[in-house]
């Protein structure tokens, strides 16, 4: 089984502050998804990785994919209070008739202004 | 577009009394359905995944259920809620169009469920 690990766990920031959160999976991974999500919510898609040296960026968000050493990091750029959740990485196996997505244990970040 | 229903929100019951959570999607057919679980300040755990009507996988064994009796319908069912089913269940889909595909999971809002 796919095993996907992430660190830190939790990470506390000021403003204005580069960090880098990493996502570790275990086997062959088909791509990778990065969610966000707020506090009592839902989890939102933010990036998928689809091949190796793959790069996305959205804002103070940028994402990147090494299939070889089954790393992906998101980074944060400057970061601002609006920033602060939870993100997850998850790494998808696509079977015959579907995906499975398996997801890491989360790195909870907060944003100090 | 699609859209993604989980219901009830919240929900307060007490320990070995029965559960059904619902989950429908709207605006697409033969969708990848998905039950997690999430505790909390914790990631996901995966509960079931649905690849097609009548098709259920568990992913870890324990007292819960589930099943898709329609196409765009998923429920999640106990027959006995145990203290430490408590937690936020997360209903997700994707569209999976082949071994191409890279649709990511969307996901409901969530029901969050205390059992006392």
């Amino acid at each position: 089984e796919l095993k996907v690990e992430q660190n830190p766990l939790f990470l506390s920031m000021q403003e204005g502050k580069n960090y880098t959160i990493y996502c570790n999976y275990s086997t062959t991974s088909d791509r990778l998804y990065w969610y966000r999500q707020d506090p009592g919510k839902s989890l939102e898609s933010l990036f998928v990785l689809l091949s190796n040296g793959a790069v996305k960026q959205e804002g103070r968000l940028m994402a990147s994919l090494d299939t070889k050493a089954r790393l992906s990091t998101l980074h944060i750029t400057a970061a601002v209070h609006d920033l602060s959740a939870t993100y997850f990485c998850a790494a998808v196996v696509v079977l015959n008739t579907g995906n499975q997505f398996y997801f890491g244990t989360g790195t909870s970040l907060t944003v100090i202004p | 577009s699609q859209t993604i229903h989980q219901w009830p929100a919240t929900l307060v019951q007490p320990v070995g009394s029965p559960l059904s959570l619902e989950c429908t999607v709207e605006g697409t057919s033969n969708p990848n359905l998905y039950w997690y679980r999430q505790a909390a300040g914790r990631g996901l755990q995966l509960l079931f995944y649905s690849v097609g009507i009548g098709q259920i996988s568990s992913e870890v064994p324990q007292n819960l259920s589930a099943s898709r009796p329609q196409d765009r319908q998923f429920i999640l069912s106990s027959k006995k809620l145990l203290l430490s089913d408590s937690g936020f269940y997360l209903c997700a889909w994707s569209v999976f169009r082949g071994r191409g595909s890279n649709q990511p999971q969307h996901f409901g809002d969530g029901t969050r469920l205390s059992i006392l």
